[in-house]
C-alpha cells in the first residue's frame, strides 16, 4: 500500500471558521509533510514532522496549526484564514534515515476561503 | 534569482515525439534530483530520482544530471497523450531526518494525438 489519503477533498470555509484537514498513511513512514500549492505554482513546504515531532516550520502563520497525533496521522488545523490562503493543500510522507527518502504525495484538499 | 529554474511551457508535441525537459539550479549542495508528474487537480507523483551526476533510464524515461553545469534533464520517449501533465523537477540536500524538497516551477506538457 503506497497510498496517502487526505480528507476532505474539497473544503469551503469562511474567515471566522475553524476546520481541520486530515492526512493518513499506512506505509510505516516516520516523516510527514504539509505543502501548499497555488494554481500554476509548485508546492511550497509548510511543515515537516519526523518521528511525530515538528522538525521544520517554514515560517507559516499561526492560523495554520499542525498536529501529528501518531505515526500514521497528520492534521492541519485552520483558524481565521484569509482568502489568499485558498489553495491545494498536499500531504506527503517518507521514510527517514535512508539515503533517499522518496516522498509520496496524497491527492490534496482543495481549500476555498470566502 | 530562484534556486531552481524551470521553463513553464506549455510544451506541445505530437504523439510519439521525444519530450525534453530541463531545470537549472544555483545551489551546488543539492545531491538528489527528482522528477515529479502532476496531473490537473492531483498530487505530484515521483517519476524518477537520481543521485549525483550521470544518466538513469526507466522504461520510456531518461533522467540526466550534470552537476558541473548545475543542469538536469528528463526525456520522455514515444510520448503518449496520457503523458500530458505538469512536470516538476525537485532537489534536496542530504538530510538525516525529513527531507525538504526545492521544486522548480513546473513545465506543462501537452502531447497531441
Amino acid at each position: 500500500d503506497t497510498e496517502v489519503t487526505q480528507t476532505p477533498k474539497h473544503l469551503v470555509m469562511g474567515m471566522t471558521n475553524k476546520k481541520s484537514l486530515k492526512c493518513e498513511q499506512h506505509m510505516g513512514h516516520r516523516a510527514m509533510y504539509w505543502y501548499k500549492q497555488k494554481a500554476k505554482k509548485p508546492p511550497e513546504l509548510m511543515f515537516v514532522y519526523s518521528y511525530e515531532k515538528l522538525s521544520i516550520n517554514e515560517s507559516v502563520p499561526s492560523r495554520f496549526s499542525p498536529e501529528c497525533p501518531n505515526s500514521s496521522l497528520l492534521n492541519l488545523h485552520l483558524h481565521a484564514l484569509q482568502p489568499e490562503d485558498s489553495a491545494l493543500y498536499l500531504c506527503a510522507s517518507s521514510q527517514v534515515g535512508t539515503r533517499f527518502d522518496e516522498q509520496y504525495f496524497g491527492p490534496g484538499t482543495r481549500l476555498t476561503v470566502t | 534569482q530562484k534556486e531552481v529554474e524551470q521553463d513553464p511551457g506549455p510544451l506541445s508535441v505530437p504523439e510519439g515525439a521525444i519530450v525534453s525537459l530541463n531545470c537549472t539550479y544555483s545551489n551546488s549542495a543539492f545531491q538528489y534530483f527528482m522528477w515529479y508528474r502532476q496531473y490537473s487537480r492531483k498530487g505530484p507523483e515521483l517519476l524518477m530520482y537520481t543521485y549525483s551526476s550521470g544518466n538513469k533510464e526507466d522504461g520510456r524515461f531518461t533522467a540526466q544530471v550534470d552537476k558541473s553545469s548545475k543542469y538536469i534533464s528528463l526525456f520522455i520517449r514515444d510520448s503518449q497523450p496520457s503523458d500530458s501533465a505538469t512536470y516538476l523537477c525537485a532537489m534536496s540536500l542530504i538530510k538525516a531526518a525529513g527531507n525538504k524538497l526545492t521544486f522548480g516551477g513546473g513545465t506543462r506538457v501537452l502531447v497531441k494525438p
